[in-house]
């Protein structure tokens, strides 16, 4: 089984909201994932957590805030978003992050976010 | 600076022809190749890997072959079928990280 899911499918929410995406994984990886996919574009990576502490930040912007609650769950906190920030997020989750050897990762359907 | 590329940005196949998608990447530390195969707004699918210890890799109708001195790996298909028709992305890291980087995606169509 190498599924990782993703809540909500679909998300539309205004400049002044605060929501959060949320991913999960049952497969017992240690390492999870946060891309952002525009489109016709490649997915660029956003945040790595490895062991439940973040490892990768790539100068994300403070809207978008991170959390990881245990090693199954990912969340993706956002605020005060830009309508530039509309893309798919994307979720992805792999054995241990690369520490013990090269690592797929594995990709959730992603949200489709709209910002207004 | 686009460590990783793709220079065909689509690709036009007879349904059960072979479909040959190509990758060049820059960056010497990389020694793990994956591409990922995606549907529109759909998440990437993982379909193979390579090691850099390796020249060739085979699953099923799916081969990829690496050519580390040219920087150069490609993605043959056989035979292409119409539900073969999605975006493939080249994705690289270094096998002591974590971090992926994507190619710019090949758009395939096989027509039947």
């Amino acid at each position: 089984d190498t599924e990782v899911t993703q809540t909500p499918k679909h998300l539309v929410m205004g400049m002044t909201n605060k929501k959060s995406l949320k991913c999960e994984q049952h497969m017992g990886h240690r390492a999870m994932y946060w891309y952002k996919q525009k489109a016709k574009k490649p997915p660029e990576l956003m945040f790595v957590y490895s062991y439940e502490k973040l490892s990768i930040n790539e100068s994300v912007p403070s809207r978008f805030s991170p959390e990881c609650p245990n090693s199954s769950l990912l969340n993706l906190h956002l605020h005060a978003l830009q309508p530039e920030d509309s893309a798919l997020y994307l979720c992805a989750s792999s054995q241990d992050g690369g520490g013990q050897g090269a690592d797929t990762q594995y990709f959730g359907p992603g949200t489709r976010l709209t910002v207004l | 600076d686009q460590q990783v590329k793709q220079n065909s940005p689509s690709l036009s196949v007879q349904e059960g022809r072979i479909s040959i998608l190509n990758c060049d990447y820059t960056n010497s530390m990389f020694d793990y190749f994956l591409w990922y195969k995606k549907y529109p707004a759909e998440g990437p699918t993982f379909l193979i890997s390579i090691s850099s210890i390796k020249d060739k890799n085979e699953d099923g109708r799916f081969t990829v072959f690496l050519n580390k001195s040219a920087k150069h790996l490609s993605l043959h298909i056989v035979p292409s079928q119409p539900g073969d028709s999605a975006v493939y992305f080249c994705a690289a890291m270094w096998a002591a990280g974590n971090k992926l980087t994507f190619g710019g995606g090949t758009r395939v169509l096989v027509k039947p």
